[in-house]
């Protein structure tokens, strides 16, 4: 268990749609990353979040959205879904954003658009 | 730019030795990671390497040579469950780490 949770676990809806993955980080970390998997594929960043504020972004879709709040739990809103945009999403979390920046992984939401 | 390159997949048989390499090219480096990544769950942490030479833990070993923009990760003594994704990720610096697209490894009695 790395300490940060995801919620749901599953989620499937249909195209157009809108959803919210949450993420919980680890205690005490600052930073927020989240990144989407499609299947067979590697990992691609999306953006990430230091202590409530963007610090970079990845290849993010227009209709992808995000935030993280005071309390350092982030939201990843997901507009106008396709059928593409089904995959795991991950959330991670670490202390710093450089330097020895291990990330700690949460177990995922898998979406299904159908 | 950021570059990542390791092989997509790899096959190995049981109780052998296996060597993942990784090449990077990126605009600053402060370290590199391996990810251990099995199918439909998390990626989990391996190793870290920021100056050269070998990191040994257990059945699994990583090598770094920064003068290379080179890694690999040595598994030995390998097991069924050693049948995952392998990723290698570097951290540039103050910016996000930069994964590659992992190598899919089959361990195969």
């Amino acid at each position: 268990d790395s300490g940060v949770t995801q919620t749901p676990k599953h989620l499937i809806t249909a195209t157009g749609q809108r959803v919210t993955l949450r993420c919980s980080p680890r205690s005490g970390d600052l930073s927020v990353y989240w990144y989407q998997q499609s299947l067979d594929q590697g990992l691609q960043f999306l953006i990430q979040y230091y202590n409530g504020e963007e610090r970079a972004k990845g290849n993010i879709l227009e209709r992808f959205s995000a935030q993280q709040f005071p309390d350092l739990h982030s939201e990843l809103n997901l507009s106008s879904l396709e059928l593409g945009d089904s995959a795991l999403y991950f959330c991670a979390s670490s202390v710093r954003t450089g330097g020895y920046n291990e990330q700690f992984f949460g177990p995922g939401t898998r979406l299904t658009v159908l | 730019g950021q570059n990542i390159d390791q092989p997509t997949e790899m096959t190995a048989t049981e109780g052998a030795i296996v060597q993942i390499n990784c090449t990077y090219q990126t605009s600053g480096f402060n370290g590199l990671f391996w990810y251990q990544q099995h199918a439909g769950e998390a990626p989990t942490f391996l190793s870290y390497n920021v100056l050269d030479g070998l990191e040994e833990k257990g059945r699994f070993s990583s090598f770094l040579s920064r003068s290379k923009g080179y890694s690999y990760l040595l598994l030995k003594e390998l097991q069924m469950k050693d049948s995952a994704s392998y990723l290698c990720a570097v951290s540039p610096g103050n910016t996000p780490l930069v994964f590659g697209k992992g190598t899919r490894l089959s361990v195969i009695a």
